[in-house]
């Protein structure tokens, strides 16, 4: 049974402090995203990554930067968490190139205060 | 029950309708065309997708319909069912990258 898991379900930050999502994933995917989710607004692609090492900016990058040193564990963290990055944290992983069936992790419900 | 656009309307479905979601993408260099669904408290689940170069492609009570002369994809599901409610999402890849739409949720009466 293919699954992406995401290291927490609820977070609860202080302003300015740095925030580490990790994301890990059994089914030896070449590509995975992190995004977030918030009501009206749908998905927004943060960043993503097809390889190990390799990083690329989505559409709302600012804030955020990702770490993937290994296959299976893509990080996403927040160098100084402020109020407006509070929201629902996706992961996904899929196949390389047309990598159409992505896989989601359960969220990660990250609160700034 | 039809919806239109990327916005997140709502949709009202009777049990037992079709219905008809429509999303417009915005890049058409994209490769994929594709559509998630997600009930709540979980995450998307892939639906259905349709190459770039395709006009249609049926799955198992649903049709995805590609026209690319005016950037617009629907999603139809037949016979629709109370488990069909949750938000759906449109989708496209290009180059690696997969970017979603806003969504539309569907709501289901009995």
């Amino acid at each position: 049974d293919v699954k992406v898991t995401q290291s927490s379900r609820y977070l609860v930050k202080r302003t300015g402090e740095k925030v580490f999502l990790e994301c890990v994933q059994d089914m030896d995917h070449e590509n995975m995203f992190w995004y977030r989710q918030d009501p009206g607004l749908g998905l927004r692609l943060i960043y993503f990554s097809y390889d190990v090492k390799m990083k690329e900016k989505g559409d709302i990058p600012e804030g955020y930067s990702v770490s993937r040193e290994k296959k299976e564990r893509f990080s996403l963290i927040l160098e100084s968490a402020s109020t407006n990055q509070t929201s629902m944290y996706l992961c996904a992983s899929s196949y390389p190139r047309t990598g159409t069936e992505a896989f989601f992790g359960q969220g990660t419900r990250l609160t700034v205060v | 029950g039809e919806s239109v656009g990327l916005h997140l309307p709502t949709l009202s479905v009777q049990e037992g309708d079709n219905s008809i979601i429509n999303c417009a993408y915005s890049n058409s260099a994209s490769d994929y065309f594709i559509w998630y669904k997600q009930e709540s408290g979980k995450g998307p689940q892939f639906i259905i997708d349709i190459r770039s170069n395709m006009d249609k492609r049926q799955g198992q009570r649903v049709t995805v319909l590609l026209n690319k002369t005016v950037k617009h994809l629907s999603l139809q599901i037949a016979a629709t069912q109370p488990g069909d409610s949750a938000v759906y999402f449109c989708a496209e890849t290009f180059d690696y990258k997969l970017s979603f739409g806003a969504g539309t949720t569907v709501t289901v009466r009995a």
